[in-house]
């Protein structure tokens, strides 16, 4: 079975441009996450997608938006970019949304912003 | 608030020896607990989760994680480390309201020959 795919794996972006970033989930799952990872913060938990509906959302400003489509595939869009947000995106899928359901990673996109 | 707190921001240990990676929790309602590890230029990996049960849950790669309600903690264990366990290993709690994982800071664990 095919683990999560994201594409790109890399980005180097402007400051000011918009980028998206892709997640395929692994077949069969219908819940979508992301999730940002810096060296200074950590893992922070962008927003989670089940049945194309944004089911939660972390503390991030409005620039960060996603979507999730009818076959669970999700991307993320960054808008107005900045040096800040250079990071490893991760999407993580998991079979239903739930607390006791572990989530599976995709091998992330590095953004670098220029 | 509800988080995670892994104390140690690193742990180095011989091959063969035991290894534990720590991990503390503040939550309130019962805890949903789970490791990842991260290798260099990787995402996470599923090593194991705490639902309900028995304390002692066995994941992959013979880890295996002791969950303690008293101490709130949720320590990652194996008996004998090797070199390819190297890596960055993370501690996260999951809560009722949705799939929001919260994570600890991660913890650099280095295995030496």
């Amino acid at each position: 079975k095919a683990g999560v795919t994201q594409t790109p794996r890399y980005l180097i972006k402007t400051r000011g441009q918009q980028v998206t970033l892709s997640c395929s989930p692994i077949s069969g799952h219908r819940s979508v996450s992301w999730y940002q990872q810096t060296p200074g913060q950590g893992l922070q938990f962008l927003f989670e997608y089940f049945s194309e509906t944004q089911r939660n959302k972390g503390n991030f400003p409005g620039r960060f938006s996603g979507r999730q489509f009818s076959n669970s595939r999700s991307e993320m869009n960054v808008s107005t970019l900045e040096l800040g947000d250079s990071a490893l995106y991760l999407c993580a899928s998991s079979l239903r949304q739930g607390e006791s359901t572990e989530a599976f990673f995709g091998q992330g996109t590095r953004l670098t912003v220029v | 608030a509800q988080s995670v707190a892994q104390p140690e921001d690193q742990v180095n240990v011989a091959e063969g020896n035991p290894l534990t990676v720590k991990c503390t929790y503040s939550v309130s309602g019962n805890p949903y607990l789970f490791w990842y590890v991260q290798y260099p230029n990787r995402g996470l990996q599923f090593l194991l989760k705490y639902i309900t049960g028995d304390n002692l849950v066995k994941g992959s790669y013979g880890f295996e994680a002791e969950f303690n309600k008293s101490q709130t903690s949720f320590h990652l264990k194996k008996p004998s480390a090797l070199v390819s366990d190297s890596a960055l290993y993370f501690c996260a709690v999951r809560f009722a309201q949705g799939g929001k994982l919260i994570f600890g800071q991660g913890t650099e664990l280095s295995v030496k020959p």
